[in-house]
């Protein structure tokens, strides 16, 4: 089955630590987003990346930090200057082309808790 | 400043009856405009896009309809059921801010919508 992976599910960080998001993809998909879902709020991109090798800050890019190694995978750093990282982090996918009549493809999520 | 709206943040209405949602925009000029779907803890779920040049598009027991003059999108649920219980989120795209062919999706905070039997 194709589809887009989050792991782990739940993750509880210490003050001062950096930890690191998986997100995996075997959809060809050529585009990958990061975004952040806190209570109350939409969804706000922390960064994206359109081709390996490349990627953009979003609008809540400061404390995290990414890589774009290979076309699957989209690894998200949350570090300690990342000062209210407790939320639910969302890793997307899609076709890069302004014809596509196809969303955005979601993973489940992680949610992040710090302790 | 650029702003993405849906009215409500809840919906309550009684199961067979059409829910109708609504997602306003200001200063935004999208190519195109998606509805998703988001249970809870879960991710979101792409339902439909339309396009500015479309007036409506369904799929379905959905539809969708978007005004560019009005700047504004409808999401129907006709015949609604409890399984339609769920958040949900309009998005549009903002290619003045990005570039490309694609801009990066904006999202608005949702509304819930409760069905019930």
């Amino acid at each position: 089955d194709g589809g887009i992976t989050q792991s782990p599910k739940y993750l509880f960080r210490k003050e001062g630590q950096n930890v690191t998001l998986s997100c995996e993809q075997n959809l060809n998909h050529d585009a990958m987003y990061w975004y952040r879902q806190d209570p109350g709020q939409g969804l706000r991109l922390i960064y994206y990346s359109q081709i390996v090798n490349d990627f953009q800050k979003g609008d809540i890019a400061e404390g995290y930090s990414v890589s774009r190694e290979k076309k699957e995978s989209f690894p998200l750093t949350v570090t300690s200057a990342q000062k209210n990282p407790t939320a639910f982090y969302l890793c997307a996918s899609s076709i890069v082309s302004g014809q596509s009549n196809y969303g955005y493809t979601f993973g489940s999520g992680t949610r992040l808790t710090v302790v | 400043s650029q702003k993405i709206e849906q009215n409500s943040e809840a919906l309550n209405i009684q199961e067979g009856k059409t829910a109708t949602l609504t997602c306003n925009y200001t200063n935004y000029s999208p190519a195109y405009l998606q509805w998703y779907r988001q249970d809870p803890g879960r991710g979101p779920v792409f339902l439909l896009l339309i396009r500015e040049n479309e007036k409506e598009k369904r799929k379905e027991r959905l539809k969708v309809t978007f005004d560019t003059t009005l700047k504004q999108s409808l999401f129907h649920i006709t015949a609604s059921q409890p399984a339609d219980s769920a958040t949900y989120l309009c998005a549009l795209d903002d290619p003045s801010n990005y570039g490309g062919s694609q801009g990066n999706l904006i999202f608005g905070k949702g509304t819930k919508l409760s069905v019930k039997p």
